[in-house]
Parts: structure tokens; sequence; C-alpha cells
């Protein structure tokens, strides 16, 4: 069973704008982890954000913010004002608690000037 | 200085050749992952190492073998290559509990023909 699930199509967005990410996950799990990360064209992987499933408050890191909402098994990714650079594949993933991880299928961003 | 390097970057052969592909960190991180990434873009876990240990073995032909000589080292052995195998191969580090913060290598593109 899937246990990231990113649905969103290719997203355009316009330069400056904020873009939101959508990410659902499932989990029997109590302790658990979720981040994001980035991979442009040219193929790394890397690391933006995390949240653990005991944060109280949402996790934020410069441009990226993560809207954390536990009881809808939701951690979606916020990036405000785009950057032409911000263009690239964007994966949710989820560390449970034995260290196994699991990413989403991915979300294609490209930002229009 | 490069993180995490993977060589080679690319690698094309035939269907039922043996292929490495050998993974570096110098982070210092004491654990250590392969991932596979299809044409589709999804990215699936195969194996990590933690301290030359195997701690993660996920569903996967036992053509795949894994080899930690070091902490430093996991490279990842391939027999009687298939069509099926051609993807990109990513190599990871993280350090500890720090497991959902991973470093990834720049990948290594792998074409059976």
């Amino acid at each position: 069973a899937q246990k990231i699930t990113q649905t969103q199509p290719g997203m355009f967005v316009q330069e400056k704008e904020a873009v939101t990410l959508d990410c659902t996950y499932d989990t029997s799990d109590p302790s658990y982890g979720l981040f994001w990360y980035k991979q442009p064209s040219s193929g790394e992987m890397i690391f933006l954000i995390y949240q653990g499933s005991y944060d109280q408050q949402n996790a934020t890191e410069g441009r990226y913010s993560l809207n954390f909402q536990k009881a809808r098994k939701s951690a979606n990714l916020v990036i405000s004002a785009s950057q032409l650079g911000d263009s690239a594949m964007y994966f949710c993933a989820m560390r449970e608690g034995n260290n196994r991880l699991a990413f989403g299928k991915g979300n294609q961003v490209v930002v229009i000037p | 200085d490069t993180a995490v390097s993977q060589t080679p970057k690319y690698l094309v052969t035939q269907m039922g050749n043996d292929k490495s592909i050998k993974c570096e960190q110098n982070l210092g991180h004491d654990t250590m992952y392969w991932y596979k990434q299809d044409s589709k873009k999804f990215l699936k876990i195969m194996f990590s190492y933690n301290n030359k240990e195997l701690i993660i073995n996920e569903t996967v032909p036992n053509r795949f073998s894994p080899k930690s000589p070091d902490k430093a080292h996991l490279n990842l052995h391939i027999n009687s290559l298939e069509l099926g195998d051609s993807a990109v191969y990513f190599c990871a580090s993280s350090q500890g509990n720090r497991a959902y913060e991973q470093y990834f290598g720049p990948g290594t593109r792998l074409t059976v023909t």
C-alpha cells in the first residue's frame, strides 16, 4: 500500500508567487518523520525540510514551510516567493520508527518569469 | 568538496553482465543507503547500512549485493543485469538519529541494453 501520496499534476507558478505542494501519508506508527526533497533537472536530491510527528510547531526553513496537519495526515510544502531556480521535482517522504523511508511519486514544479 | 560521490555517473552495459557502482561519503556519517529511481521518477530504497551492518534490505532481487568495506563506502554490485535494472541509482548517507536528513550522491544512470 502506498504510504506517501502526491497526486497533483505538473504545476506552473509565476515567479515571486507562493506555491503549495500536497502530500498525504499513511502510517500506524506513532513516531514518524516527514520531509521534502528537491530534485532539479541536474538530478541530485536536495534535502529541504523536516517535520517530526511530535513537533508542536510547523517546520520552516527560509522560503520553505511545512503545513503539518496531523489529524488529516497531510504535510504540504509551501514555497514562498518562487524563484526560477525552484523549478524541479519535489518529493515528499516519510520515515517510520524502524527508520524505513518511503517516498512519494513527486510533484513537478515549473516557475515561469 | 564532494560530500557523497558515486562512480560511474553513467553506465551502459548489456544484459547478463555484472557491474558495480561505487559510493563514498566524506561527511563522517554512520549510515549509508542505496535507492533506485525508475523512469517514472519513483524513488525506492533498496538497502541501508549502519556502521557497516545491513539494517534495511527491501525486496530486491538477490542479484543485487551491497558491500560496505568501511563506514565511508557502500558499493552496489549487480549480477546478471536485466533490462528492468535500467534506472538511476542514488547513494545517500546520514548520521545516526538524523536519518531524515540524508545527503544524496549525484546518481548513476544505468542503462541495460
